[in-house]
């Protein structure tokens, strides 16, 4: 049973690309969180998702950033028109449940904007 | 404030060395959870808490609701211990995983 997949490990774009960083959750998770990680700093929630509908999206800066989760593939978190701000790890976890549910994490994709 | 405190923010250790981590939290929660980074890398759990005390190998948490405190215990300490710690509580209020800004540890040979 494979583990949370993350990809692309590490991702370099240039101000004002577009970043796309894709997880697949464990099999048989269907509850996906995303956080973040800036340099030197705690982590972050940015979004939950449940296949096909975002239930909390507090976290996400309302400008540039969006996330999914369809019916088929794995999580997409997009973030448009990348700013040197927007460096930091972003990590994936899956649970099988919605409350309390242990976590399972991804290795992160490491984000640097140039 | 932070809601979730952990102590020490470094920790140098020998090897051999019994290592306590300190987790405080302000907020009612229904689980805490115990993570490991190793630099550069991905996160791996730990333990999740919700009540008395967990053993893994060499490593032992411990929680006590009443005094919102958490520790993760290492004995035996080994220079592969090395990482940073984190503790993180699930919000009773907002479901939402609160996050410490993690105990760096350094196990010496």
């Amino acid at each position: 049973n494979a583990g949370v997949m993350q990809n692309p490990r590490h991702l370099v774009r240039r101000r004002g690309q577009e970043a796309r960083l894709r997880c697949s959750p464990m099999k048989g998770h269907s509850h996906v969180y995303w956080y973040r990680q800036l340099p030197e700093e705690g982590l972050k929630f940015m979004v939950y998702l449940q296949k096909e509908n975002i239930i909390d999206e507090s976290g996400m800066p309302k400008e540039r950033f969006s996330a999914e989760f369809p019916k088929e593939g794995p999580s997409i978190l997009r973030i448009q028109q990348v700013v040197r701000g927007d460096s930091a790890a972003y990590f994936c976890a899956s649970s099988p449940l919605s409350d309390t549910g242990e976590l399972f994490f991804g290795e992160g994709s490491r984000l640097t904007v140039l | 404030k932070n809601e979730v405190e952990q102590s020490p923010q470094n920790l140098t250790a020998q090897e051999g060395e019994f290592i306590t981590i300190n987790c405080s939290y302000s907020v009612g929660i229904s689980a805490l959870h115990w993570l490991q980074q190793h630099p550069g890398g991905g996160i791996v759990s730990l333990f999740m808490l919700s009540s008395g005390k967990k053993k893994h190998g060499r490593l032992i948490a411990t929680i006590n609701i009443q005094e919102k405190h958490s520790s993760l215990h290492i004995t035996a300490s080994h220079p592969r211990d090395s990482a940073v710690y984190i503790c993180a509580v699930n919000s009773r209020a907002t479901n939402k995983l609160i996050f410490g800004t993690g105990t760096l540890l350094a196990v010496q040979p």
